[in-house]
């Protein structure tokens, strides 16, 4: 069973453009990570978000908690080639000490 | 700081065949992770050691797979007998005492 729904799955757009995409789940989280996996290598773990309602910046990368702490987003601001990567959410699995991982956004940003 | 080590990055067998997969984490760091990563999908947590002890292998399918951690630092995982449905990116994590997981590059593995 899928716990983290990432959408969209794919999404390609032009250097310069903002986006936003979503981590979602009936559950609810004590913490939630964003990560960046590009081609051939591991994923980089980006932020961790903790309170409900927390917002944070990198850059021009801004994750937002939900304030039932069930759910995510990642906007990202003028993106740029060096965006292009898949994004993961993660949280840890409710009562055990593994992490769960969604199918993640699959991005491609055009120069 | 060096990183998470795998190797091989790649490997091409056939199926029935065996392969082994080997990992050495960040200096210092207790915990270990071993994740099957297929096309299109997430990582999906195998198997997860604190130092030498396992602490959870429930997704981790016994019948064929395997892994260890001597001396709680290296660790092998491996296949026997490799399916076509094993073809993956197998990737190797590490953390300390915090929640923070350093990734290795992963061995992209194809079954024929």
């Amino acid at each position: 069973t899928q716990l983290l729904e990432q959408s969209p799955q794919f999404l390609s757009i032009q250097e310069g453009e903002n986006l936003t995409v979503y981590c979602n789940s009936s559950s609810v989280f004590s913490s939630l990570q964003w990560y960046r996996q590009e081609p051939g290598e591991g994923p980089v773990l980006l932020v961790t978000v903790v309170t409900g309602g927390e917002v944070k910046k990198l850059k021009r990368l801004t994750f937002q908690f939900g304030d039932a702490r069930k759910d995510s987003s990642l906007h990202i601001t003028a993106a740029q080639p060096g965006d292009t990567g898949l994004y993961l959410c993660a949280a840890p699995y409710t009562g055990g000490f593994k992490t769960i991982f969604g199918a993640g956004t699959r991005l491609f940003v055009k120069a | 700081e060096a990183g998470v080590a795998q190797s091989p990055r790649y490997k091409i067998i056939e199926k029935r065949q065996s392969v082994a997969f080997w990992c050495n984490p960040i200096s210092g760091h207790a915990t270990l992770y071993w994740y099957q990563q297929i096309l299109g999908q997430g990582p999906k947590l195998l198997i997860q050691f604190q130092n030498n002890g396992v602490v959870d292998d429930s997704q981790l399918p016994k019948d064929r797979f395997s892994a260890e951690r001597l001396k709680g630092v290296d660790s092998t995982l491996k296949i026997q007998p490799a399916k076509l449905e094993d073809s993956a990116v197998y990737l190797c994590a590490s953390s300390s005492h915090t929640d923070t997981q350093y990734f290795g590059p992963g061995t992209r593995l194809t079954v024929l």
